[in-house]
Protein backbone atom coordinates (compact mmCIF):
# COMPACT_ATOMS: atom_id res chain seq x y z
CA UNK A 1 0.00 0.00 0.00
CA UNK A 2 0.73 3.34 -0.51
CA UNK A 3 3.11 4.98 2.42
CA UNK A 4 5.35 7.70 3.87
CA UNK A 5 8.58 7.76 5.10
CA UNK A 6 10.00 10.68 7.06
CA UNK A 7 13.17 11.21 8.51
CA UNK A 8 12.93 10.84 12.66
CA UNK A 9 13.50 13.71 14.72
CA UNK A 10 14.14 15.31 16.74
CA UNK A 11 15.81 17.88 14.55
CA UNK A 12 17.39 20.97 16.69
CA UNK A 13 19.20 23.84 14.73
CA UNK A 14 20.77 27.34 15.58
CA UNK A 15 18.81 30.40 14.27
CA UNK A 16 19.72 31.32 10.17
CA UNK A 17 20.77 27.54 9.36
CA UNK A 18 19.87 25.71 6.75
CA UNK A 19 16.85 23.08 7.13
CA UNK A 20 16.46 19.93 5.25
CA UNK A 21 13.64 17.43 6.33
CA UNK A 22 13.90 14.27 3.98
CA UNK A 23 10.76 12.90 3.05
CA UNK A 24 10.40 9.41 0.64
CA UNK A 25 7.33 7.59 -0.76
CA UNK A 26 5.59 4.77 -1.96
CA UNK A 27 2.46 5.33 -4.40
CA UNK A 28 0.65 2.99 -6.60
CA UNK A 29 -0.63 6.03 -8.90
CA UNK A 30 -0.19 9.50 -9.38
CA UNK A 31 -0.11 10.75 -5.68
CA UNK A 32 -0.27 14.92 -4.50
CA UNK A 33 2.46 15.58 -2.24
CA UNK A 34 1.89 17.61 0.83
CA UNK A 35 3.85 19.14 4.02
CA UNK A 36 1.67 19.86 6.97
CA UNK A 37 2.88 21.79 10.09
CA UNK A 38 1.79 21.42 13.78
CA UNK A 39 2.61 24.01 15.92
CA UNK A 40 2.79 23.45 19.91
CA UNK A 41 -0.77 22.99 21.08
CA UNK A 42 -2.20 23.52 17.84
CA UNK A 43 -3.85 21.70 15.02
CA UNK A 44 -2.50 20.75 11.14
CA UNK A 45 -1.89 23.74 8.60
CA UNK A 46 -1.27 23.08 5.08
CA UNK A 47 2.63 24.49 4.28
CA UNK A 48 2.94 23.10 0.84
CA UNK A 49 1.73 21.42 -1.98
CA UNK A 50 2.67 19.98 -5.10
CA UNK A 51 0.54 17.89 -7.37
CA UNK A 52 2.52 16.48 -10.25
CA UNK A 53 6.21 15.72 -11.04
CA UNK A 54 8.63 18.39 -11.34
CA UNK A 55 6.67 20.75 -9.23
CA UNK A 56 7.81 23.20 -6.69
CA UNK A 57 5.64 24.21 -3.75
CA UNK A 58 6.69 27.13 -1.50
CA UNK A 59 5.60 29.16 1.59
CA UNK A 60 7.14 30.88 4.38
CA UNK A 61 10.42 30.50 2.91
CA UNK A 62 9.87 26.77 2.64
CA UNK A 63 10.48 24.52 0.01
CA UNK A 64 9.81 21.16 -1.32
CA UNK A 65 10.36 19.41 -5.73
CA UNK A 66 8.55 16.44 -6.52
CA UNK A 67 10.68 14.30 -7.24
CA UNK A 68 9.25 11.03 -9.67
CA UNK A 69 12.64 9.76 -10.03
CA UNK A 70 13.58 9.51 -6.59
CA UNK A 71 10.18 9.59 -5.34
CA UNK A 72 10.78 12.02 -2.69
CA UNK A 73 9.57 15.62 -1.53
CA UNK A 74 12.32 16.65 0.69
CA UNK A 75 11.31 19.92 2.71
CA UNK A 76 13.98 22.55 2.77
CA UNK A 77 14.20 26.37 3.98
CA UNK A 78 17.83 28.42 3.83
CA UNK A 79 17.63 30.25 6.60
CA UNK A 80 15.16 28.89 10.01
CA UNK A 81 13.85 31.06 12.63
CA UNK A 82 12.61 30.37 16.49
CA UNK A 83 9.33 30.44 15.19
CA UNK A 84 9.97 28.08 12.84
CA UNK A 85 9.78 25.05 16.04
CA UNK A 86 7.20 23.22 15.42
CA UNK A 87 6.72 19.48 14.11
CA UNK A 88 6.60 18.27 10.63
CA UNK A 89 4.81 15.98 8.88
CA UNK A 90 4.76 15.23 4.52
CA UNK A 91 2.20 12.96 3.10
CA UNK A 92 0.55 11.91 0.35
CA UNK A 93 -3.07 11.54 -1.35
CA UNK A 94 -3.41 8.91 -4.41
CA UNK A 95 -6.81 9.24 -5.39
CA UNK A 96 -6.59 6.34 -7.59
CA UNK A 97 -6.32 3.67 -4.89
CA UNK A 98 -7.95 5.59 -2.04
CA UNK A 99 -10.40 8.80 -2.65
CA UNK A 100 -9.66 11.79 -0.41
CA UNK A 101 -7.72 10.17 1.82
CA UNK A 102 -4.44 11.58 2.72
CA UNK A 103 -0.97 9.19 4.33
CA UNK A 104 0.62 11.15 6.34
CA UNK A 105 4.24 10.66 7.70
CA UNK A 106 5.52 9.73 11.15
CA UNK A 107 6.25 13.58 11.90
CA UNK A 108 9.66 15.35 12.70
CA UNK A 109 10.03 17.46 15.29
CA UNK A 110 12.46 20.99 14.75
CA UNK A 111 13.55 22.90 17.28
CA UNK A 112 15.00 26.09 16.26
CA UNK A 113 17.66 27.47 19.00
CA UNK A 114 18.04 31.63 19.42
CA UNK B 1 -13.38 33.20 12.77
CA UNK B 2 -12.86 29.40 13.47
CA UNK B 3 -12.85 27.69 10.23
CA UNK B 4 -13.10 24.04 12.43
CA UNK B 5 -13.94 23.93 15.70
CA UNK B 6 -13.97 21.01 18.02
CA UNK B 7 -15.28 20.53 21.52
CA UNK B 8 -14.14 19.87 23.83
CA UNK B 9 -10.68 20.86 23.98
CA UNK B 10 -9.53 18.63 27.00
CA UNK B 11 -11.52 15.44 28.22
CA UNK B 12 -10.47 13.75 31.58
CA UNK B 13 -12.33 10.67 32.07
CA UNK B 14 -12.54 7.23 33.56
CA UNK B 15 -12.16 3.94 31.75
CA UNK B 16 -15.25 2.25 30.47
CA UNK B 17 -17.08 6.20 30.34
CA UNK B 18 -19.18 6.96 27.12
CA UNK B 19 -18.27 10.41 25.66
CA UNK B 20 -18.38 12.54 22.53
CA UNK B 21 -16.22 14.75 20.80
CA UNK B 22 -17.85 17.43 18.78
CA UNK B 23 -16.91 18.96 15.58
CA UNK B 24 -18.03 22.07 12.92
CA UNK B 25 -16.69 23.55 10.52
CA UNK B 26 -18.06 27.10 8.62
CA UNK B 27 -16.14 26.30 5.40
CA UNK B 28 -19.17 24.64 3.55
CA UNK B 29 -16.97 21.78 3.01
CA UNK B 30 -18.80 18.57 1.74
CA UNK B 31 -16.22 16.30 3.01
CA UNK B 32 -15.06 16.07 6.85
CA UNK B 33 -12.38 13.60 8.91
CA UNK B 34 -11.42 12.09 12.23
CA UNK B 35 -8.04 11.33 12.91
CA UNK B 36 -6.60 10.12 16.11
CA UNK B 37 -2.93 11.24 17.14
CA UNK B 38 -1.38 9.07 19.46
CA UNK B 39 1.62 10.30 22.00
CA UNK B 40 4.30 9.87 19.42
CA UNK B 41 2.64 12.48 16.78
CA UNK B 42 1.45 9.62 14.51
CA UNK B 43 -1.09 10.54 12.40
CA UNK B 44 -3.67 7.85 11.39
CA UNK B 45 -7.35 8.62 9.86
CA UNK B 46 -10.09 7.26 11.46
CA UNK B 47 -13.54 7.98 9.39
CA UNK B 48 -14.57 10.12 6.50
CA UNK B 49 -17.86 11.52 5.60
CA UNK B 50 -19.03 13.10 2.43
CA UNK B 51 -22.39 15.07 2.83
CA UNK B 52 -23.08 13.04 5.65
CA UNK B 53 -22.22 9.68 4.06
CA UNK B 54 -19.79 7.40 5.71
CA UNK B 55 -17.28 7.23 2.46
CA UNK B 56 -13.40 5.98 4.82
CA UNK B 57 -14.08 3.73 7.89
CA UNK B 58 -10.37 2.59 9.10
CA UNK B 59 -9.88 -0.66 11.03
CA UNK B 60 -11.13 0.90 13.95
CA UNK B 61 -12.93 -0.68 16.88
CA UNK B 62 -16.80 -0.54 16.81
CA UNK B 63 -16.49 1.30 20.29
CA UNK B 64 -16.32 4.74 18.32
CA UNK B 65 -18.95 5.62 15.83
CA UNK B 66 -18.99 8.98 13.91
CA UNK B 67 -22.43 11.00 13.55
CA UNK B 68 -23.18 13.54 11.09
CA UNK B 69 -25.69 15.28 11.75
CA UNK B 70 -25.88 17.78 8.65
CA UNK B 71 -22.42 18.25 6.20
CA UNK B 72 -21.40 21.33 8.52
CA UNK B 73 -21.35 18.73 11.39
CA UNK B 74 -19.32 15.47 12.51
CA UNK B 75 -19.11 14.12 15.72
CA UNK B 76 -17.71 11.27 17.64
CA UNK B 77 -19.10 8.95 19.77
CA UNK B 78 -16.42 6.46 22.00
CA UNK B 79 -18.44 3.81 24.44
CA UNK B 80 -16.45 2.29 27.14
CA UNK B 81 -13.38 4.30 26.89
CA UNK B 82 -10.14 2.36 27.21
CA UNK B 83 -6.48 3.40 28.42
CA UNK B 84 -5.55 2.64 25.02
CA UNK B 85 -8.03 5.55 23.27
CA UNK B 86 -5.91 8.61 25.12
CA UNK B 87 -4.85 10.58 22.03
CA UNK B 88 -5.15 13.86 21.12
CA UNK B 89 -8.39 13.34 17.95
CA UNK B 90 -8.33 16.01 15.04
CA UNK B 91 -11.28 16.54 13.10
CA UNK B 92 -10.61 18.14 9.57
CA UNK B 93 -13.21 19.16 6.32
CA UNK B 94 -12.06 19.55 2.59
CA UNK B 95 -13.85 20.55 -0.47
CA UNK B 96 -13.65 17.95 -3.06
CA UNK B 97 -12.49 19.26 -5.88
CA UNK B 98 -12.78 16.97 -8.87
CA UNK B 99 -10.39 15.12 -10.74
CA UNK B 100 -6.89 13.68 -9.96
CA UNK B 101 -6.10 16.58 -7.03
CA UNK B 102 -6.24 15.79 -3.79
CA UNK B 103 -7.96 18.73 -2.24
CA UNK B 104 -6.32 20.86 1.06
CA UNK B 105 -7.43 19.14 4.38
CA UNK B 106 -8.28 22.06 6.96
CA UNK B 107 -7.95 20.72 10.89
CA UNK B 108 -9.35 21.63 13.97
CA UNK B 109 -7.34 22.73 17.27
CA UNK B 110 -7.72 19.24 18.36
CA UNK B 111 -9.08 17.32 21.13
CA UNK B 112 -6.84 15.92 24.21
CA UNK B 113 -8.29 12.63 25.48
CA UNK B 114 -7.19 11.12 28.30
CA UNK B 115 -8.40 8.21 30.02
CA UNK B 116 -7.61 7.08 33.81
Amino acid sequence: GDSVTQMEGPVTLSEEAFLTINCTYTATGYPSLFWYVQYPGEGLQLLLKATKADDKGSNKGFEATYRKETTSFHLEKGSVQVSDSAVYFCALSDLYSSASKIIFGSGTRLSIRP
Amino acid sequence: DTAVSQTPKYLVTQMGNDKSIKCEQNLGHDTMYWYKQDSKKFLKIMFSYNNKELIINETVPNRFSPKSPDKAHLNLHINSLELGDSAVYFCASSQPAGGAVQETQYFGPGTRLLVL
